[in-house]
């Protein structure tokens, strides 16, 4: 089965600065690479995907890069804020798998003033 | 809409009782997830639903869990006897049909914070 490792576990940033999150994947069918944000007290939410078929996405503040060859991709946040203070989860899955998905172990931001 | 709802949100309960973890999916989302998250093993998926259908519980840790669907609106998920390493936060999401050419995200609900004393 698919295998997610996700790194770093904790990254402190100040405020302003940029934030990278790295992730690397097994199954070479996986397709899809959804990242999700929790907040403290409440469940994961999705901020942003990329898709195989596409190297690079970015809304606003928030990018994801994705290297097939590599089998790896990565969640860039720049300027960062408080509000961006959360656990960060990567995750793969791939057509046909029936929306299941393999989540990375987490990333811990704390972004301080 | 109001979201994923579960309930309770939080469990205290004594090694060896029934607990029972309800929720309410998104109306018209097919799929319903179970996850399991720990600070030891993270986010686990338990068992996923298609259509009220269980299709993957290789994540059920033993048979003293269990989960069922009995309607495209509620799924429980059952844990007789509790041990206190089943402590842990319990989250159900649920989403949309999925296609091969389409990707769906997976909406969660705000968990249930399980402790087996």
């Amino acid at each position: 089965g698919e295998n997610v490792e996700q790194h770093p576990s904790t990254l402190s940033v100040q405020e302003g600065d940029s934030a990278v999150i790295k992730c690397t994947y097994s199954d070479s069918a996986s397709n899809y690479f959804p990242w999700y944000k929790q907040e403290l007290g409440k469940g994961p939410q999705l901020i942003i995907d990329i898709r195989s078929n596409v190297g690079e996405k970015k809304d606003q503040r928030i990018a994801v890069t994705l290297n097939k060859t590599a089998k790896h991709f990565s969640l860039h946040i720049t300027e960062t804020q408080p509000e961006d203070s959360a656990v960060y989860f990567c995750a793969a899955s791939r057509s046909g798998g029936g929306n299941k998905l393999t989540f990375g172990t987490g990333t811990q931001l704390k972004v301080e003033l | 809409d109001a979201g994923v709802i579960q309930s309770p949100r939080h469990e205290v309960t004594e090694m060896g009782q029934e607990v029972t973890l309800r929720c309410k999916p998104i109306s018209g989302h097919d799929y319903l997830f179970w996850y399991r998250q720990t600070m030891m093993r993270g986010l686990e998926l338990l068992i996923y639903f298609n259509n009220n259908v269980p299709i993957d519980d290789s994540g059920m840790p033993e048979d003293r869990f269990s989960a069922k669907m009995p309607n495209a609106s509620f799924s429980t998920l059952k844990i007789q006897p509790s041990e206190p390493r089943d402590s842990a936060v319990y989250f159900c999401a649920s989403s949309p049909p999925a296609s091969e050419s389409s990707y769906n995200e997976q909406f969660f609900g705000p968990g249930t914070r399980l402790t087996v004393l």
